[in-house]
């Protein structure tokens, strides 16, 4: 099994509509958890932090749920700019700052 | 107000013939990364430093060494690709190797094996 699992997609979202993906971590210890965005041929970057209490960056949402052990991510009112994939990204201390990486939720807003 | 730079942007190298991916930063962290990326795949860590200590991955093949002379650059060598050396690398730098801190990555080498 692997340590980070998300779902490929691609999830076809209409501009404006709202669409929320999931990511489901093995590891109880994991300790910090990220949501990156990768563009086509481009580096990963950091979306947001997730945090135990859940945070909102304008139209995005980013939840964690450790007794199930996965975190969320909703975005609200897609534009077509928000097409990309999407990272979920977790580390534990006692690897130090090694990310692990799910291997990305594609997300496509179209027209 | 590039922080993390990566030359070149594209390699183009033979099967077998040595290549030397570079990575620099202007931001003064002390850690260092270069990850492996293939199509369609999640970013693998090959080896990080965190200031001069070196910290391989155990499944990085030896074909892969890494090089860091002084804070600001840190270079990848691969001795002798292989076809299956075709991918993405990325350089990605933190202030520190604490659980937390956030990873900062250059725009990556795309590499080629001819």
């Amino acid at each position: 099994r692997k340590e980070v699992e998300q779902d490929p997609g691609p999830f076809n979202v209409p501009e404006g509509a709202t669409v929320a993906f999931n990511c489901t971590y093995s590891n109880s210890a994991s300790q910090s958890f990220f949501w990156y965005r990768q563009d086509c041929r481009k580096e990963p970057k950091l979306l947001m932090s997730v945090y135990s209490s859940g945070n909102e960056d304008g139209r995005f949402t980013a939840q964690l749920n450790r007794a199930s052990q996965y975190i969320s991510l909703l975005i609200r009112d897609s534009k077509l700019s928000d097409s990309a994939t999407y990272l979920c990204v977790v580390n534990r201390k006692a690897a130090g700052n090694k990310l692990t990486f799910g291997g990305g939720t594609r997300v496509l807003v179209k027209p | 107000d590039a922080m993390v730079i990566q030359n070149p942007r594209y390699q183009v190298t033979q099967f077998g013939k040595p290549v030397t991916l570079s990575c620099s930063q202007t931001l003064n962290h002390n850690v260092m990364y270069w990850y492996q990326q293939k199509s369609s795949q999640a970013p693998k860590l090959l080896f990080h430093y965190y200031d001069k200590d070196f910290n391989n991955e155990a499944d990085t093949p030896d074909n892969f060494q890494s090089r860091r002379p002084n804070t600001s650059f840190c270079f990848l060598d691969i001795r002798s690709p292989g076809l299956g050396d075709a991918a993405m690398y990325l350089c990605a730098t933190s202030r520190d190797p604490g659980a937390g801190e956030t990873q900062y990555f250059g725009p990556g080498t795309r590499l080629l094996v001819l």
